[in-house]
């Protein structure tokens, strides 16, 4: 199947301190990605979609100016969080749309787990 | 508005036992749905998928689902619980067809199995 990467999977930053993560469809073109967000213990929340050459739709409630995201190719979408706080601190997951078996399918990438002090 | 309500956020097995993990869903269009599982510190995995045809479907690690559209319920089973099968398990509908149609999930159920 097809794989998604993100890259770190693991960050401690300062509180203050923008932090840039990396979402990669490996093995397709993804017209389509999405942002997730996770508290522990706690559902996938939709914070964006990010569409390629295009701005991203952010979901109400997250804040555009906190989250940046720039989907600049069909393979790369990435969330910046800048001015990082701790309580940006959190489980982020990305995912990649691509049309298979019949329907447009997402794939999940491995998560990046953003821990601010 | 499309919905998906999992019944049970912890559920306890033990092992050989039959799992069952409840998921209901709401869509206003033909739903395609989900079962994903996720282990600590993980993304998401694919267990299985209902898009159309064949209502009983079969996904990895002997899982399967029914989708039964009179009860808007699409349940996740497998007879023998294993141990790796401990895990956090999200059922989700997707209602739309294009790229952009967003994954609606539940708020998940966590799977323990008791030796």
């Amino acid at each position: 199947g097809a794989v998604v990467s993100q890259h770190p999977s693991r960050v401690i930053c300062k509180s203050g301190t923008s932090v840039k993560i990396e979402c990669r469809s490996l093995d397709f073109q993804a017209t389509t990605m999405f942002w997730y967000r996770q508290f522990p213990k706690q559902s996938l929340m939709l914070m964006a979609t990010s569409n390629e050459g295009s701005k991203a739709t952010y979901e109400q409630g997250v804040e555009k100016d906190k989250f940046l995201i720039n989907h600049a190719s069909l393979t790369l979408s990435t969330l910046t969080v800048t001015s990082a706080h701790p309580e940006d601190s959190s489980f982020y997951i990305c995912s990649a749309s691509e049309y298979t078996s019949g329907i447009n399918e997402q794939f999940f990438g491995p998560g990046t787990r953003l821990t601010v002090l | 508005a499309q919905s998906v309500t999992q019944l049970g956020s912890h559920v306890s097995v033990s092992e050989g036992a039959l799992v069952l993990l409840r998921c209901n869903y709401s869509s206003s269009v033909p739903p395609y749905l989900f079962w994903y599982v996720q282990y600590p510190n993980q993304g998401l995995q694919l267990l299985l998928k209902y898009t159309t045809g064949a209502t009983l479907v079969k996904g990895i690690n002997g899982f399967e689902a029914e989708f039964k559209k009179s009860e808007t319920s699409f349940h996740l089973t497998k007879p023998s619980a294993h141990m790796s099968d401990a895990a956090e398990y999200f059922c989700a509908v997707k209602p739309g067809y294009s790229s952009a149609s967003k994954i609606i999930f539940g708020s998940g159920t966590r799977l323990s199995i008791r030796p």
